[in-house]
């Protein structure tokens, strides 16, 4: 069974930009979350889907953004660029509660 | 907001040493689960500890969930080079916070040979 894959693996983008970070769960899971990895705040919680509905939503911006799509693939979406939001961006996908499976991640470079 | 604070933060050991990391809150929880993250990948799931009290074995390292379910240890006997990486210890939300899993922020272990 192929793993959870992220695209691309690597972006640079500079302040004000926007970004779109692309998540395939394993096969028939149905639940995606998004994760944001950092040096000095760890491994923070963005927000959770499940067929195409956002269930919960960690403390981040409205710049932050996702969506699920009726195949259970995720993208998020990041506007106006900011240098903090140079981080390790990581996708998961699970079912219920449980064990969750991540993807390699996106690091994404803001300059 | 449930907070799972970690211990130590780092921690540089020798290969065949012994070693212990915690992960405590003030929250109860369900369940608290251990994660281990290698450079260049996402986390994976060591282990996920259910009842108070429990204690459970994979190879070398044994993790304990706390009577009162509210803190964890993890316990590496003869670490090994292949042990370095970023432990993480994380637990569900419940109630408002379901589908939310909340990390500590992890202790970056380093086996050296």
């Amino acid at each position: 069974k192929a793993g959870v894959t992220q695209t691309p693996r690597y972006l640079i983008k500079t302040r004000g930009q926007q970004v779109t970070l692309s998540c395939s769960p394993i096969s028939g899971h149905r639940s995606v979350s998004w994760y944001q990895q950092t040096p000095g705040q760890g491994l923070q919680f963005l927000f959770e889907y499940f067929s195409e509905t956002q269930r919960n939503k960690g403390n981040f911006p409205g710049r932050f953004s996702g969506r699920q799509f009726s195949n259970s693939r995720s993208e998020m979406n990041v506007s106006t660029l900011e240098l903090g939001d140079s981080a390790l961006y990581l996708c998961a996908s699970g079912q219920q509660n449980n064990e969750q499976f991540f993807g390699p991640g996106t690091r994404l470079t803001v300059l | 907001t449930q907070l799972l604070e970690q211990s130590p933060q780092f921690l540089s050991i020798q290969e065949g040493e012994n070693l212990t990391v915690y992960c405590n809150s003030s929250s109860v929880f369900s369940s608290l689960q251990w994660y281990r993250q290698e450079p260049g990948e996402g986390p994976v799931l060591l282990v996920t500890v259910v009842t108070g009290g429990e204690v459970k074995k994979l190879k070398r390292l044994t993790f304990q969930f706390g009577d009162a379910r509210k803190d964890s240890s993890l316990h590496i006997t003869a670490a090994q080079t292949g042990d370095t990486g970023l432990y993480l210890c994380a637990a569900w939300g419940s109630g408002g916070s379901n589908y939310k899993l909340t990390f500590g922020k992890g202790t970056l272990l380093t086996v050296n040979p």
